[in-house]
């Protein structure tokens, strides 16, 4: 079954400076690859998702890249605010006829710091 | 339009004791699926639900964990007994017909003694 690794676990930059958060994925037929956000004690939240067709995608500050022949993708946050501290989980599917289970990454605490 | 609504939001039992998590989905959405979260991990699947259909629950404990979805909408989780390992944030989700994004509830937060 699927594996998906991220690192790093725990990451603190300073307000104003980019955050880089990396995921690696074992199942090359998987074509979907979302990233959540969860702040302390709150349900997690999309932030934004990638298919297996695109290599980049932005939405304001946030962008995510895929590279599928290395199968690792990125979170790329830029001009980081204090709003961005939370734990971040990326996430890896296969979606087709049938929307196979999301196996999720372990999370990497993002703390930015003012 | 209103999240997925979980009930309780926290939850302390002791050990052997029975306990029942509830899940009221996005309206519309046909599948439902319950996760458990450890401290500090990921969230991992426990059931999905297609409409009324358990199509994966190959991640159940399936000696004391038990869920329904009657009716194809609501969906109950329980635990009986509960042991202290089941400690953790029981989180559920849905997500439309043949969509792969899925809207979390706020979970609940399980204490076992």
């Amino acid at each position: 079954g699927e594996n998906v690794e991220q690192h790093p676990s725990t990451l603190s930059v300073q307000e104003g400076d980019s955050a880089v958060i990396k995921c690696t994925y074992s199942d090359s037929a998987s074509n979907y690859f979302p990233w959540y956000k969860q702040e302390l004690g709150k349900r997690p939240q999309l932030i934004i998702d990638i298919r297996s067709n695109v290599g980049e995608k932005k939405d304001q500050r946030i962008a995510v890249t895929l590279n599928k022949t290395a199968k690792h993708f990125s979170l790329h946050i830029t001009e980081t605010q204090p709003e961005d501290s939370a734990v971040y989980f990326c996430a890896a599917s296969l979606v087709g006829v049938r929307i196979e289970k999301l196996v999720f990454g372990q999370g990497t605490r993002l703390t930015i710091n003012p | 339009e209103a999240g997925v609504v979980q009930s309780p939001r926290y939850k302390i039992i002791e050990k052997k004791q029975p306990v029942a998590f509830w899940c009221n989905p996005i309206s519309g959405h046909n599948t439902l699926y319950w996760y458990r979260q450890n401290l500090g991990q990921g969230p991992e699947l426990l059931i999905r639900y297609e409409n009324e259909e358990a199509v994966d629950d190959s991640q159940l404990p399936k000696d004391r964990f038990s869920a329904e979805r009657l009716k194809g909408v609501d969906s109950t989780l329980k635990i009986q007994p509960a042991e202290l390992g089941d400690s953790a944030v029981y989180l559920c989700a849905s997500s439309q017909a043949r969509e792969e994004t899925q809207y979390f509830g706020p979970g609940t937060r399980l204490l076992v003694l």
